[in-house]
């Protein structure tokens, strides 16, 4: 079946830095997704991708769906204490898949303040 | 989005019974999932709710060992069956309004199994 390798698996960094985490796959798909999951709750979806090249951002999140399909990235700018969660990319085929989505294995995101 | 409840929020349950996890939206939904979250692990789909017939099942995972229902639009319930340690994960139901939609997850339900 399809894989998503996600990296880093963990990053810590200083309140105030840029973080930058990506996903790749061996296959294509048609939708990327970014969530983030803190302690005790379900994933909260960040930003839905649906085009090749296609470049979205939401507050200091900026993420992108690669050319090639195959890949995404997740940048947050000014990273803040609030920020700590596991980052989780999905890919989705689309409605001949069932909506089904894949999920990377997560980064682990720690801010010191 | 949708608002996603889920029943219990956590239980601990001794080996060898089932657990029944319910999962209500607050507007209707075309589609429906089931995920386990073991500890320290990503998500993955147990199966596809489908209102009004069978569920869809992922590789590895059995309706007789993850039985589902959906009666309607806007709730759907997993049961964990003939429990073991190794069932203890968080299982987490998602909508999309259609096929083909971001999903939206509920805030799971911690399972033990001991």
């Amino acid at each position: 079946g399809q894989q998503l390798n996600q990296s880093p698996q963990s990053m810590f960094i200083q309140e105030g830095e840029d973080v930058s985490m990506n996903c790749t796959s061996s296959s294509i798909f048609n939708t990327w997704l970014w969530y983030k999951q803190e302690p005790g709750e379900g994933p909260v979806l960040l930003i839905a991708l649906y085009k090749a090249g296609e470049l979205t951002s939401n507050g200091r999140l900026t993420a992108q769906f690669g050319i090639t399909r195959k890949d995404s990235f997740l940048n947050i700018s000014a990273s803040i204490p609030s920020d700590v969660g596991i980052y989780f990319c999905a890919g989705q085929l689309g409605e001949t898949s069932g909506s089904r989505l894949t999920f990377g294995e997560g980064t682990q995101l720690t801010v010191n303040p | 989005s949708a608002v996603i409840s889920q029943k219990p929020s956590r239980d601990i349950c001794q080996r060898g019974t089932s657990l029944t996890i319910q999962c209500q939206v607050d507007s209707q939904v075309t589609m429906m999932f089931w995920y386990r979250q073991q500890p320290g692990q990503s998500l993955t789909l147990i199966a596809t709710a489908n209102q009004g017939s069978e569920a869809t099942y992922e590789s590895g995972f059995v309706i007789d060992k993850f039985p589902i229902s959906r009666p309607n639009l806007t709730f759907s319930t997993l049961t964990v069956s003939n429990m073991s340690p190794e069932d203890s994960s968080i299982y987490l139901c998602s909508v999309a309004r259609t096929v083909g939609n971001e999903q939206y997850f509920g805030p799971g339900t911690r399972l033990t199994v001991t």
